[in-house]
This record gives C-alpha cells, sequence and structure tokens, in this order.
C-alpha cells in the first residue's frame, strides 16, 4: 500500500521568511504532483514533476523531486500573506493496470504579517 | 469554461435518506474520481472510472456507489447515509496518462460538495 507523508501538517510563518515542506512516499514512482487548496475552496493544481531530479518553479514556490528518496520538497521563499493555504502533494503510481493516485495529508500554511 | 460541475454544494440530510451527488466534465476527460476530505485525513479515493462502464473501488469504498454510463457524469451514490460519511466531496476528472505525451495525470477538481449526514 502506498502512503504518502507530509510533514509538518500545520506551518505558521512570518511574512518573509523561508521554509521548506517535505512529502516522503513509501513506493517508488517518478510521477508527483502539488497541489494548492485555498480556505472553502477546491484544489489547483501547481506543479508536476516526472522524473528523478525534476525541479520546477513559480514565483516564491519551488517544488523538486528525488526519486531515490523518494522524497520531495516544495520550498517557500521570503513568505507572502497570498500564499496562506493548504498544500497537498500526491505520488501517481500504475497499479494492476490502473492509474493509482494516492494523496498527502496536506500541510496548512499561514503566513503571519 | 473547461470545468467540472458538482450538486448539490451544500447539503443536510438525515440518516438513511438516499442521495445522489452529481458529477459533470465537459473536457471530454477519460478518468474521473470521487475522493472525501475529512480534517487530519488528507483527500481519500472513493471510488474512480478510467472510461464509461468501467469504475473500481478506490481506497474507501464503503457506503458509497457509482455508475460511468455517459462519460462526461460520474454520480456518487450513498444508498443509506450515516453520520460517519459527513464529509466534503470533491470530484476530478483528467486524461488518461497514457493518452498525454508527458505522462501526467493532472487531476481538475470541481468545487466540492459538503455533505453533513445527521
Amino acid at each position: 500500500e502506498l502512503k504518502v507523508e507530509q510533514n509538518p501538517l500545520f506551518l505558521s510563518m512570518q511574512e518573509g521568511k523561508n521554509y521548506t515542506i517535505y512529502c516522503n512516499y513509501s513506493t517508488t514512482s517518478d510521477r508527483l504532483y502539488w497541489y494548492r487548496q485555498d480556505p472553502g475552496k477546491s484544489l489547483e493544481s501547481l506543479f508536476v514533476l516526472l522524473s528523478n531530479g525534476a525541479v520546477k518553479q513559480e514565483g516564491r514556490l519551488m517544488a523538486s523531486l528525488d526519486t531515490k528518496a523518494r522524497l520531495s520538497t516544495l520550498h517557500i521563499t521570503a513568505a507572502v500573506h497570498d500564499l496562506s493555504a493548504t498544500y497537498f502533494c500526491a505520488v501517481d503510481i500504475e497499479l494492476s493496470g490502473n492509474e493509482k493516485l494516492t494523496f498527502g495529508t496536506g500541510t496548512r500554511l499561514t503566513i503571519i504579517p | 469554461e473547461a470545468q467540472v460541475t458538482q450538486n448539490p454544494r451544500y447539503l443536510i440530510t438525515v440518516t438513511g435518506k438516499k442521495l445522489t451527488v452529481t458529477c459533470s466534465q465537459n473536457m471530454n476527460h477519460e478518468y474521473m474520481s470521487w475522493y472525501r476530505q475529512d480534517p487530519g485525513l488528507g483527500l481519500r479515493q472513493i471510488y474512480y472510472s478510467m472510461n464509461v462502464e468501467v469504475t473500481d473501488k478506490g481506497d474507501v469504498p464503503e457506503g458509497y456507489k457509482v455508475s460511468r454510463k455517459e462519460k462526461r457524469n460520474f454520480p456518487l451514490i450513498l444508498e443509506s447515509p450515516s453520520p460517519n460519511q459527513t464529509s466534503l466531496y470533491f470530484c476530478a476528472s483528467s486524461t488518461l496518462p497514457g493518452q498525454v505525451p508527458s505522462g501526467a495525470n493532472v487531476l481538475t477538481f470541481g468545487a466540492g460538495s459538503r455533505l453533513t449526514v445527521l
């Protein structure tokens, strides 16, 4: 059974600071996704990482994937208030001919002015 | 506009009263899936469908049914709801990874349906 663990689950940080969210998973995969969920809203795709060493950046967010360590990180640089949201990673494996996408528990990020 | 539409968005019901949450997508996606979101548990998959008439159980299928008679629709049926099915439900769809050059399975989510079972 694929397990996807994120930490921390909750994160409060001041504006302007840097921090990293970690996503560990238990089964070999080279497809990992990051989603963002604003309070009371749905999920939106942020990053798609499809190979070992993949790095994607958008604005103050950067995601990377290390398939050997089964680890992805989401790095926040110089946080601003509008990055406050819950961030989910999701890992994709093929199981018995079907696609199996498993989500982590999410990290609720609060940026404090 | 490309979207996944769920209805109802909010529903309060009582134990045992059958209900259906509808889901429709206008992107001609083969893959559709239902998730429930509960605090501290993230998103857990209930059922998914790879194409018309092809459905399979996810991680938490007990108490739910689905059908996929048309490509665009994937309703979630609670035959006899119980309080432990109180949750936030999301429908999502995507193109099958094998049909995308990158092999990615990027989901488009509906707005969510908040269900309370008393």
